[in-house]
């Protein structure tokens, strides 16, 4: 069954502190899993796309990391701000096939 | 980049009446544009595909004559929500899919918040 789960469900950490968020997939044949951004009452927005032969993509204060191997990915954010407070969704979409598969998300709230 | 817009971003409504939300790619051809609903911190549902052409795909539980669907052209999808009541109030969000680099991609737009009086 073809699913995406990430972890934690919620995360609070202070201003300026590193942290990372996982998402494991099952998803098959796999094409490529991008990590997004979604504020409170907006629509997401692209952080990051990942395709089967990348391991690292930076975007400023984010890394994505990949193990296709062992269907994990990792979003870490650097140096946070207040800004970063959101929710992160990571999507992962199945190989010629117009099927996209989310994760429930992890609720980032950095406090000052 | 790919950039999907959507209008209204707010619209508030008596009970009963229609509401119509529009969808567009603007710098890209989208023949399949998806459309989700959110609920105060809960995440995105997906209600059905919209196909360029054709019917639109409804998930199960979602009443496909309750939300019409049009996709009558690459760039365009409108999303009905007809005889609109209060539990309808929610947040609805649409996103095109596009190609770059031959990998499927997902462009979501601002979303638009349903409030029916």
């Amino acid at each position: 069954k073809n699913q995406v789960e990430q972890s934690p469900q919620s995360l609070i950490i202070l201003e300026g502190k590193n942290c990372t968020l996982q998402c494991n997939y099952t998803v098959s044949p796999f094409s490529n899993l991008r990590w997004y951004k979604q504020d409170t009452g907006r629509g997401p927005v692209s952080l990051t796309i990942m395709t089967f032969s990348e391991n690292t993509k930076s975007n400023g204060r984010y890394t994505a990391t990949l193990d296709a191997d062992t269907k994990q990915s990792s979003l870490h954010i650097t140096a946070s701000q207040l800004s970063d407070s959101a929710s992160y969704i990571c999507v992962v979409s199945l190989y010629n096939f117009n099927k996209f598969y989310f994760g429930s998300g992890t609720k980032l709230n950095v406090k000052p | 980049g790919a950039v999907v817009s959507q209008h209204p971003s707010w619209v508030i409504c008596k009970s009963g009446t229609s509401v119509k939300i529009e969808c567009r790619s603007l710098d890209f051809q989208a023949t399949t544009m998806f459309w989700y609903r959110q609920f105060p911190k809960q995440s995105l549902m997906l209600m059905a595909t919209s196909n360029e052409g054709s019917k639109a795909t409804y998930e199960q539980g979602v009443e496909k004559d309750k939300f019409l669907i049009n996709h009558a052209s690459l760039t365009l999808s409108t999303l009905t929500v007809t005889s609109a009541h209060p539990e309808d109030s929610s947040f609805y969000i649409c996103s095109a899919r596009s190609q770059g680099s031959g990998a499927n991609v997902l462009t979501f737009g601002a979303g638009s918040r349903l409030t029916v009086l």
